[in-house]
């Protein structure tokens, strides 16, 4: 089955600054990529994704990138806010054959922006 | 336009006992999908529901099992509780064959003890 590392495991990082993290997949079919950002306490809530035909998404001060080739994909955040301190999950998936969609996660990271 | 709803919030059983989870998933979804979040780690799937079927299963025990309801709410049942089966459970619903996208709710924290 499908394998998703993350990495850092926590991040912190300077208000202003800039935050990445990267995911690495092992199934070559997987073809859809989600981030999701989970507050303390509160429902994981998607934040931007990516499908295998596009090598990178944008969205504000968010941005996604993915080689296909390499298996990993980025998550960006720029202009970094003490709102953005959350765990962010990736996630990795495909179509089972059947039509439905079956998630793996990356373990999370944590990330803190400092004031 | 409801999102995805789970109940109970929190729950604590003891060992051996049996728990049900229920979930309503978000306006117009038909489909629901159950993870467990052990503490510090992602997410895992569980099982996924569509027409009141099991559609797609991960690596959990036969202890784990579901139900989906004809307006498309969904229960998870586990038996013979372990305390290693302490966890957030969530519940994501989507659209079947139409969209990837997952919506999930708020969990059900599940203490074993």
């Amino acid at each position: 089955g499908e394998n998703v590392e993350q990495h850092p495991s926590t991040l912190s990082v300077q208000e202003g600054d800039s935050a990445v993290i990267k995911c690495t997949y092992s199934d070559s079919a997987s073809n859809y990529f989600p981030w999701y950002k989970q507050e303390l306490g509160k429902r994981p809530q998607l934040i931007i994704d990516i499908r295998s035909n596009v090598g990178e998404k944008k969205d504000q001060r968010i941005a996604v990138t993915l080689n296909k080739t390499a298996k990993h994909f980025s998550l960006h955040i720029t202009e970094t806010q003490p709102e953005d301190s959350a765990v962010y999950f990736c996630a990795a998936s495909r179509d089972s054959g059947a039509g439905s969609y079956q998630l793996t996660f990356g373990k999370g990271t944590k990330l803190s922006v400092i004031p | 336009d409801a999102g995805v709803t789970q109940s109970p919030t929190h729950l604590i059983k003891t060992r051996g006992q049996q728990v049900t989870l229920r979930c309503s998933p978000k306006s117009g979804h038909d489909t629901v999908s159950w993870y467990q979040q052990a503490l510090g780690q992602g997410p895992q799937f569980i099982f996924q529901y569509y027409e009141e079927e099991e559609r797609q299963r991960g690596n959990f025990p036969d202890r784990f099992s579901g139900h989906q309801f004809p307006n498309y709410s969904s229960e998870l049942n586990v038996n013979a509780l372990w305390l290693g089966d302490s966890a957030l459970y969530l519940c994501a619903s989507s659209l079947y064959r139409r969209e990837e996208k997952l919506f999930f709710g708020s969990g059900t924290q599940l203490s074993v003890l």
